[in-house]
């Protein structure tokens, strides 16, 4: 099974800053990497596919980058609606389908 | 546009059953492998299972193994799973989502399972 390692668990930013988040996998998944965005009593929302595709609808400023077993997600500049909790995920080697423990982007 | 909207969630004692169901529009059911994922409260996301888009190939988490069954009806765009013995760890938020072998691209709003006594 592949371990998905996000870090930092927390990350405490004020709107308008950039935001870098990492998730680190325990052996290569190419580029089949997830990120998802998920706010407080809701569903998680894809934001990047295949590691550095935007989802439809996601703002430019959210981009992914990343092979085998280090990626990034990058926020160039935070918007209030951008506080949430963010998962990477990966379906490179399955099953199981795995996930990463999340991020909390939180307001400084 | 893509809608799934899970039904079945519910406060059921440790050792009994229960069945969610996720009705699937918006796009062509048939076509894609479709996936259970669940968050206990205050946690992650953890896989559960997933189909095939034929139904012909199913997949399950190690921690569900044996105790839950997925499976779709194609005719009636309609995704379930029922669950047995259920533990005090199965309570989580249940999520229907489409894909397993493409990403998941869209989840539903999600169903409530508490198993106490």
């Amino acid at each position: 099974e592949i371990v998905l390692t996000q870090s930092p668990a927390t990350l405490s930013l004020s709107p308008g800053e950039r935001a870098t988040l990492s998730c680190r996998a325990s052996q290569s998944v190419s580029t089949y990497l997830a990120w998802y965005q998920q706010k407080p009593g809701q569903a998680p929302r894809l934001l990047i596919y295949d590691a550095s595709n935007r989802a439809t609808g996601i703002p430019a400023r959210f981009s992914g980058s990343g092979s085998g077993t280090d990626f990034t997600l990058t926020i160039s500049s935070l918007e209030p609606e951008d506080f949430a909790v963010y998962y990477c995920q990966q379906r490179s080697d399955r099953p199981p389908l795995t996930f990463g423990g999340g991020t909390k982007v939180e307001i400084k | 546009e893509v809608h799934l909207l899970e039904s079945g969630g519910a406060l059921v004692q440790p050792g009994g059953s229960l069945r969610l169901s996720c009705a699937a529009s918006g796009f062509t059911f048939s076509n894609y492998a479709m996936s259970w994922v669940r968050q206990a409260p205050g946690k992650g996301l953890e896989w559960v299972s997933a189909v095939s888009a034929s139904g012909g190939r199913t997949y399950y988490a190690d921690s569900v193994k044996g105790r839950f069954t997925i499976s779709r009806d194609n005719s009636k765009n309609t995704l379930w799973l029922p669950m047995n013995s259920l533990r005090a760890e199965d309570t989580a938020v249940y999520y229907c989502a489409k894909g397993y072998d493409s990403t998941i691209d869209s989840w539903g709003q999600g169903t409530l399972v508490t198993v106490s006594s």
